[in-house]
């Protein structure tokens, strides 16, 4: 099966600043990689998705960057905001149908 | 147009009881995915099922755990004789269809064993 790592575990910004957290894959077969974003007490909502056809998404402050060879993926938030703040998780869907998740990344933005 | 209606949102349950989480999907949606979140911890995965089929199981424990998801109706996550291990937040998600499409969350149920 596959397996997700996600580093760092905590994140801690200046608002303005960008924040990185990255995600590595095992299953060179894994061909679509979510990330969401999820704030205390609610669910996980997609924030921003890439499929392994693509080496590069953005959406506004929000980029996923992909590197197959490599089997990582990364978020990159610009212009860090306080409402940035919130636990953020990558998953890889393997074999057409199941997500794996990463561990989570507790981001704070710090005003 | 719901999205993932889960309920109940909270459930108290003391041990050796049953507990039953259930998920109705996204309308038209014929996948569904449960996973358990521990505080502070990650999206652990349980199951994942589609209509009248059990498609992965590999993530639930080998008892007390089941999973259905019936031709009409909600899926329904089933835990018997509940232990305090297994209060945490377990969250339902589907999707349209196979292949790499997005997954909705519900809102979760929280289960504390007391």
């Amino acid at each position: 099966g596959e397996n997700v790592e996600q580093h760092p575990s905590t994140l801690s910004v200046q608002e303005g600043d960008s924040a990185v957290i990255k995600c590595t894959y095992s299953d060179s077969a894994s061909n679509y990689f979510p990330w969401y974003k999820q704030e205390l007490g609610k669910r996980p909502q997609l924030i921003i998705d890439i499929r392994s056809n693509v080496g590069e998404k953005k959406d506004q402050r929000i980029a996923v960057t992909l590197n197959k060879t490599a089997k990582h993926f990364s978020l990159h938030i610009t212009e860090t905001q306080p409402e940035d703040s919130a636990v953020y998780f990558c998953a890889a869907m393997y074999n057409f149908n199941k997500f794996y998740f990463g561990s989570g990344t507790k981001l704070n933005v710090k005003p | 147009n719901a999205g993932v209606m889960q309920n109940p949102r909270h459930l108290v349950r003391r041990r050796g009881q049953e507990a039953r989480l259930r998920c109705s999907p996204v309308k038209g949606h014929s996948h569904v995915y449960w996973y358990r979140q521990l505080p502070e911890e990650g999206l652990k995965f349980m199951v994942y099922l589609q209509k009248e089929n059990i498609i992965d199981e590999s993530g639930m424990p080998k008892e007390r755990f089941s999973a259905e998801f019936p031709k009409e109706g909600p899926s329904i996550l089933r835990i018997q004789q509940v232990v305090r291990g297994d209060s945490a937040a377990y969250f339902c998600a589907s999707s349209p269809a196979r292949g790499d499409t997005e997954a909705f969350f519900g809102q979760g149920t929280r289960l504390t064993v007391v």
